[in-house]
């Protein structure tokens, strides 16, 4: 049963940390997006990359995210300091060449920080 | 850039048909996708329009037309478990298949 795996499932973190989210795509998708979706916001997306290379991360604040693909098979979204008005569920999404007519998402980390 | 516009909400009764629009701007244009998603879960995926017309998948239907930078979601035959937030996505042009979303309608299905 292929799907996105994201790790921790909950984080609860205090103001100033570092907190690093991971992401595994489905074997075999080459094209991998990171989300946040928050009330007020909707899904927003962060980044996204194509075979490992980031396309697109004009939705992240730069000064304290980054994205990066080490591998084909991890995605990682780290921030640092994190704030409090980063809370939010973050999702990864993975899908299959440049059609992409189909994201498959997996089921997001909670992030609080206080 | 890119925008969608959805209802942020649509009720209607067990058995019934609702339909969800959307409207898009979009500099560049390649699909429009629809997902779902449960309080607590997932997005998950629908359907997808890159050519004006309509696609069936059984009670969901989702029409496109690209003319009018407009598309809308049918469910038919509403039953209590689709009560859940819908969303439109925009896949950007160039082949890139940078997806952005609406920011959602919550459809309440009641008794």
């Amino acid at each position: 049963d292929a799907r996105v795996t994201q790790t921790p499932r909950h984080k609860v973190t205090e103001m100033g940390q570092e907190v690093t989210m991971r992401c595994q795509p489905i074997l075999g998708h080459n094209t991998v997006f990171w989300y946040r979706q928050t009330m007020m916001q909707g899904l927003e997306l962060l980044a996204y990359f194509r075979n490992r290379a980031p396309l697109d991360d004009s939705g992240m604040p730069k000064d304290r995210f980054s994205a990066e693909m080490p591998d084909a098979t991890l995605a990682t979204l780290k921030i640092q300091p994190s704030e409090p008005r980063d809370s939010a569920v973050y999702f990864c999404a993975s899908g299959r060449g440049s059609s992409n007519t189909e994201a498959f998402f997996g089921q997001g980390t909670r992030l609080t920080v206080v | 850039g890119q925008s969608l516009e959805q209802p942020s909400e649509v009720t209607a009764v067990e058995g019934a048909i609702v339909q969800i629009n959307c409207t898009y701007q979009t500099s560049g244009f390649y699909g429009l996708s629809w997902y779902q998603q449960h309080d607590g879960g997932a997005p998950t995926f629908l359907s997808y329009n890159a050519l004006d017309g309509l696609e069936e998948t059984g009670r969901f239907s989702s029409f496109l037309s690209r003319s009018d930078s407009y598309g809308y979601l049918l469910l038919q035959e509403l039953q209590m478990k689709d009560s859940a937030s819908y969303f439109c996505a925009v896949q950007g042009s160039g082949n890139t298949g940078k997806l952005i979303f609406g920011q959602g309608t919550t459809l309440q299905v009641k008794p």
